[in-house]
């Protein structure tokens, strides 16, 4: 158990929804990240957190957003949803987040869009 | 961007044999490391080596930044080591870029 939580573990949806991932990082960890793993393009980097603040973003599409609480949980919203967006989310956190630490990742959630 | 290619993509291994898997990178980073992805998708840091020389009980990892590149050494496997390993980086801009992957399966 890394000491990462994320719900929903499943979630099924239809195309146009919009959902809400969430994600409660380790205690004392002020950075969170997000990932999607799909089986075409392999484990992708999103976006990162520090202490409410965004600190880098990746491949996320505009159509996504997230956000890191003052109690440092974070969410990933996922609207206007498309087939393609089918993959495992995962939530990672680390101490720091300066790119020097180990990050720590959640059991994931699988979302499902038909 | 930076590029990460992993060697090989697939393994398959006898119980008790020993393997090395690679994890090439093409520019500098600042952060390099290992996770073991189980088959029922729980993603497991090995290691935190962004220079030198790690070990683990049966596993080590050694990264030469210099020469951008890392080996993950696995020893007498066991079906449990079955999954995928991920090398990942971190670059200057604080992306983390993984690799596509190892997958290993060992046979009992």
């Amino acid at each position: 158990d890394s000491g990462v939580t994320q719900t929903p573990k499943h979630l099924i949806t239809a195309t146009g929804q919009r959902v809400t991932l969430r994600c409660s990082p380790r205690s004392g960890d002020l950075s969170v990240y997000w990932y999607q793993q799909s089986l075409d393009q392999g484990l992708q980097f999103l976006i990162q957190y520090y202490n409410g603040e965004e600190r880098a973003k990746g491949n996320i599409l505009e159509r996504f957003s997230a956000q890191q609480f003052p109690d440092l949980h974070s969410e990933l919203n996922l609207s206007s949803l498309e087939l393609g967006d089918s993959a495992l989310y995962f939530c990672a956190s680390s101490t720091s987040g300066g790119g020097t630490d180990t990050q720590y990742f959640g059991p994931g959630t699988r979302l499902t869009v038909l | 961007g930076i590029q990460v290619e992993q060697s090989p993509p697939d393994l398959i291994l006898q119980e008790g044999a020993n393997s090395t898997l690679r994890c090439n990178f093409s520019d500098s980073v600042n952060n390099l490391q290992w996770f073991h992805q189980n088959p029922w998708g729980q993603l497991i840091n090995l290691f935190y080596i962004p220079s030198g020389t790690k070990q683990n009980g049966r596993l080590s990892a050694t990264t030469v930044a210099t020469e951008r590149y890392s080996l993950l050494y696995i020893s007498s496997s066991q079906t449990t080591d079955s999954g995928v390993y991920f090398c990942a980086v971190e670059t200057g801009g604080f992306k983390t870029i993984f690799g596509a992957g190892t997958r290993l399966f060992v046979k009992a």
